[in-house]
């Protein structure tokens, strides 16, 4: 366990509406990293942070946008829901600079309907 | 071509069996990791590895990196085992680019 909660776990959303998900972490990890996961492509990075305010895309950012403006929280959001955005979505850490490791929360589940 | 492939996609098998996932890569890599995903459940970290072989309990993990090639074996293996088996690799630090998993099933 590292630490790491998201919220909601559970969201049904209509499109067009704005989301955001919160990913928290209590140990002051400097790297934070948003997956999508959708059956036969495995985990996407959607967008990572290396820092409060630092943050960078992932290969499938199209549609999200993140903010980290401390660093225990990573936020996602979802300006205009879509259906394709329905996913499951996970946040991760990697627990120390220059590291391989990540550990990853718990996960949200989303539904654009 | 994904740049890791795992075989099988799906693996059924019976308790007691032997198990084996592989994964190849085409990239180089830093390191490479496998991950377990219990249905519906997080997403654990098994091993991290960049070389040679690791055991956990009845868990190992191999690597080739002149044949970028892993497997994760489970000896003795048992209903609890049943989840996803994801292999991941590093490209440099923060960056992992993931398998698209194996659905492992015991039976008892």
């Amino acid at each position: 366990d590292a630490g790491i909660t998201q919220s909601p776990r559970h969201k049904v959303t209509e499109t067009g509406t704005p989301v955001t998900l919160r990913c928290h972490q209590t140990e002051n990890h400097r790297y934070m990293y948003w997956y999508r996961q959708d059956p036969g492509h495995g985990l996407r990075l959607i967008h990572y942070s290396y820092g409060v305010k630092d943050t960078d895309k992932g290969e499938v950012s199209d549609g999200y946008s993140v903010s980290r403006s401390k660093t225990e929280d990573f936020l996602l959001t979802l300006e205009s829901a879509t259906s394709s955005q329905t996913s499951v979505y996970f946040c991760a850490i990697t627990p120390e600079a220059g590291g391989y490791e990540q550990y990853f929360g718990p996960g949200t589940r989303l539904t654009v309907t | 071509k994904n740049e890791v492939e795992q075989s099988p996609q799906n693996l059924t098998a019976q308790e007691g069996e032997f198990i084996t996932i592989n994964c190849s890569y085409s990239v180089g890599i830093s390191a490479l990791h496998w991950l377990q995903q219990h249905p519906g459940g997080g997403i654990v970290s098994l091993f991290m590895l960049s070389s040679g072989k690791k055991k956990h309990g009845r868990l190992i993990a191999t690597i080739n990196i002149q044949e970028k090639h892993s497997s994760l074996h489970i000896t003795a293996s048992h209903p609890r085992d049943s989840a996803v088996y994801i292999c991941a690799v590093a490209q440099g630090a923060q960056k992992l680019v993931f398998g698209q998993g194996t659905r492992l099933t015991i039976n008892p």
